[in-house]
């Protein structure tokens, strides 16, 4: 099975701060790796896929890049309704698996 | 829109069936993803289900214990839990899933139903 691990699993940040969070694959997985945020009591919403394709309605200043082993969420200008939890998750092959989570929070 | 029901209380050992409806699209033209989030914690990938109900997967957490199936002609899909544990108390949900990775892949999801597991 593909393990991912999702770091940090907590930040502290500022608005307009740039934020990064990373994803990392136990193998190869492509480019089969998709970005989801968490707002508390909410329903997940899904923010990218296949790793750097950003769903409509989700604010150009998210993005993602990376491909095989090494993903990475970039949030540019962070926004007071981005403080919340991310979430990565693998869609190579099953079983699919979430990161630990990242929780943002201001500073 | 998507719906789970079945959720409640339940004692460990006991089972539990889960149901997902749609509405505003028809559900037979979509692979079910069933996710589930344990209060407090992350979100974990539970079983999936093919359309046609010929492929079924699950995670090493569910294996042997839960079972996903669908009924197209009734629009439905359902998730058995079996052998419940304390450790499967989350909130079960399910999500649509067309196939392939595009605009609506994971896009709609249930509002969840909670499954508590407690003696």
């Amino acid at each position: 099975d593909i393990q991912v691990t999702q770091s940090p699993s907590a930040m502290s940040a500022s608005v307009g701060d740039r934020v990064t969070i990373t994803c990392r694959a136990s193998q190869d997985i492509g480019n089969s790796l998709a970005w989801f945020q968490q707002k508390p009591g909410k329903v997940p919403r899904r923010l990218i896929h296949t790793s750097y394709n950003l769903q409509g309605g989700v604010p150009s200043r998210f993005s993602g890049s990376g491909s095989g082993t090494e993903f990475t969420l970039t949030i540019n200008g962070l926004q007071p309704e981005d403080f919340t939890t991310y979430y990565c998750l693998q869609h190579n092959s099953y079983p699919w698996k979430f990161g630990q989570g990242t929780k943002v929070e201001v500073k | 829109q998507l719906m789970e029901t079945g959720g409640g209380v339940v004692q460990p050992g006991r089972s539990l069936r889960l149901s997902c409806s749609a509405s505003g699209f028809t559900l037979s033209d979509y692979v079910i993803q069933w996710f589930r989030q344990a209060p407090g914690k992350g979100l974990e990938w539970v079983a999936a289900i093919s359309i046609d109900g010929s492929r079924k997967y699950y995670a090493d957490s569910a294996k042997g214990r839960f079972t996903v199936s669908r009924d197209n002609f009734a629009n439905t899909v359902a998730l058995q839990l079996t052998s419940l544990r304390p450790a499967d108390t989350a909130v079960y949900y399910c999500v649509r899933d067309p196939g392939y990775v595009g605009v609506d892949w994971l896009d709609i999801w249930g509002q969840g139903t909670l499954v508590s597991v407690s003696s």
